[in-house]
């Protein structure tokens, strides 16, 4: 079975620091890796996904991701975090042999503090 | 304007009413999804459907019921047997392959009166 977990309910940065969004995940195949934002009242937006390959991944708004493996984790990360970038952030898995529905986790509420 | 949109934004139901939340694609995915959003919660899965005519029970598909009679629709109905509708609902749609990501509609807010 699938699962994803994102172990901080909420994430406090300033705003120009460094942000990391934490993300967990079990698959029994192969896994494909996902980032959503949520905005207030809003659907979920793409911000990148992993597939094969580098296990640095960048994606929209100058966010980027590292996957590793060996500690099944797909950490989403910001060098300079902005206030608009406050939001809820989502992590999702999809099983590449095995499944084809996306597994989400929680959520984790990122606020960036001006 | 490729997208994935659904209507109403806001429904009011009164108790015991059945209600249908529309999800329309034109972006030519073959698959769907509905989800439930609870207030500080992630997205649990309602009922999905790889290809017309065919859809399947997600995680909490009591007291729903959807149909998929065309590539672009996908509508939902939460009936009289679903006792806590209230939530916002978002319908998403992908391509058939795992490797691709969903496409999310604006959501829809469903309130009890």
């Amino acid at each position: 079975a699938q699962s994803v977990a994102q172990p901080e309910d909420q994430v406090n940065v300033a705003e120009g620091n460094p942000l990391t969004v934490k993300c967990t995940y079990s698959v029994s195949g192969n896994p494909y890796l996902f980032w959503y934002v949520q905005y207030p009242n809003r659907g979920l937006q793409f911000l990148l996904k992993y597939i094969t390959g580098d296990n640095l991944v960048k994606g929209s708004y100058g966010f980027e991701a590292e996957f590793n493996k060996s500690q099944t984790s797909f950490h989403l990360k910001k060098p300079s975090a902005l206030v608009s970038d406050s939001a809820l952030y989502f992590c999702a898995v999809r099983d590449g042999d095995y499944g084809q529905n996306f597994v989400f986790g929680p959520g984790t509420r990122l606020s960036v503090l001006p | 304007d490729g997208g994935i949109t659904q209507s109403p934004k806001y429904l009011f139901r009164k108790e015991g009413q059945n209600v249908t939340l529309s999800c329309e694609q034109n972006l030519n995915h073959d698959a769907m999804y509905w989800y439930r959003q609870d207030p500080g919660q992630g997205l649990r899965l309602i009922y999905y459907s790889q290809i017309v005519n065919d859809f399947q029970k997600g995680d909490i598909a009591e007291g729903y019921s959807v149909s998929r009679e065309k590539k672009e629709s996908f509508p939902l109905t939460v009936t009289s047997a679903q006792k806590n509708p209230t939530a916002f609902y978002l319908c998403a749609s992908s391509k058939g392959h795992p490797n691709t990501e969903a496409f999310f509609g604006q959501g829809t807010r469903l309130t009890v009166v």
